[in-house]
């Protein structure tokens, strides 16, 4: 079975600094992830999505996937207490569905 | 762009009745639309995968006849609770995938939350 785990948290990082989140998978057909960011009682709000290898950056977020590790991380730099929220990985598995993680809950403390 | 839209946003109803949540694609078409359903404190469970002009997928223990979907436009996807209880209390959430962006990603509607009296 396809999955895709996450440490629940919470994550608790002091604000400016820089928050990283794990994700891993157990499928190595695995082709595309993703990082969606859920504020409490709202719906998930794409961040960043990455196919190869490496590292992938947009603005403060950094996007890293190693295939032979099978796993995938978020970076965000300069955190804010904006940045606070759930952080879920999915992984589309060549399915054209995505499967989630549990999510990891970040705090930013101002 | 890559708007998608739900409503209502929110619904109380008795036990016993029967909801209809309506998902749309504002911007574009999508002859793919997802339903997830979302416990407190729980990730995001896909439910059923909706193609337009043909019957939903859904996933392995998903009552289809309790869940009606309906992909009847290139725009617009129904989600039907029928003889809702209790326990469907949940958030309902559907996605469509935008092919002008060219990948795999979802993007997600606003969500219904359901509370069954």
């Amino acid at each position: 079975q396809k999955e895709v785990e996450q440490n629940s948290g919470p994550l608790s990082v002091p604000e400016g600094a820089i928050a990283s989140l794990n994700c891993t998978y157990s499928d190595r057909g695995s082709q595309s992830f993703f990082w969606y960011r859920q504020y409490s009682g709202k719906s998930p709000e794409l961040i960043m999505f990455i196919y190869s290898n490496g590292d992938k950056e947009d603005g403060r977020f950094t996007a890293q996937l190693n295939k032979a590790s099978q796993y995938v991380s978020l970076l965000i730099r300069d955190s804010q207490p904006s940045d606070s929220a759930t952080y879920l990985c999915a992984g589309d598995f060549g399915n054209e569905k995505l499967t989630f993680g549990t999510g990891t809950r970040l705090t930013i403390i101002p | 762009g890559a708007v998608v839209s739900q409503h209502p946003s929110r619904v109380i109803c008795k036990s016993g009745t029967s909801v209809k949540i309506e998902c749309r694609s504002l911007d574009f078409q999508a002859t793919t639309m997802f339903w997830y359903r979302q416990f407190p404190k729980q990730s995001l469970m896909l439910m059923a995968t909706s193609n337009e002009g043909s019957k939903a997928t859904y996933e392995q223990g998903v009552e289809k006849d309790k869940f009606l979907i309906n992909h009847a436009s290139l725009t617009l996807s129904t989600l039907t609770v029928t003889s809702a209880h209790p326990e469907d209390s949940s958030f309902y959430i559907c996605s469509a995938r935008d092919p002008r962006a060219g990948g795999d990603e979802q993007f997600f509607g606003p969500g219904t939350r359901l509370t069954v009296l």
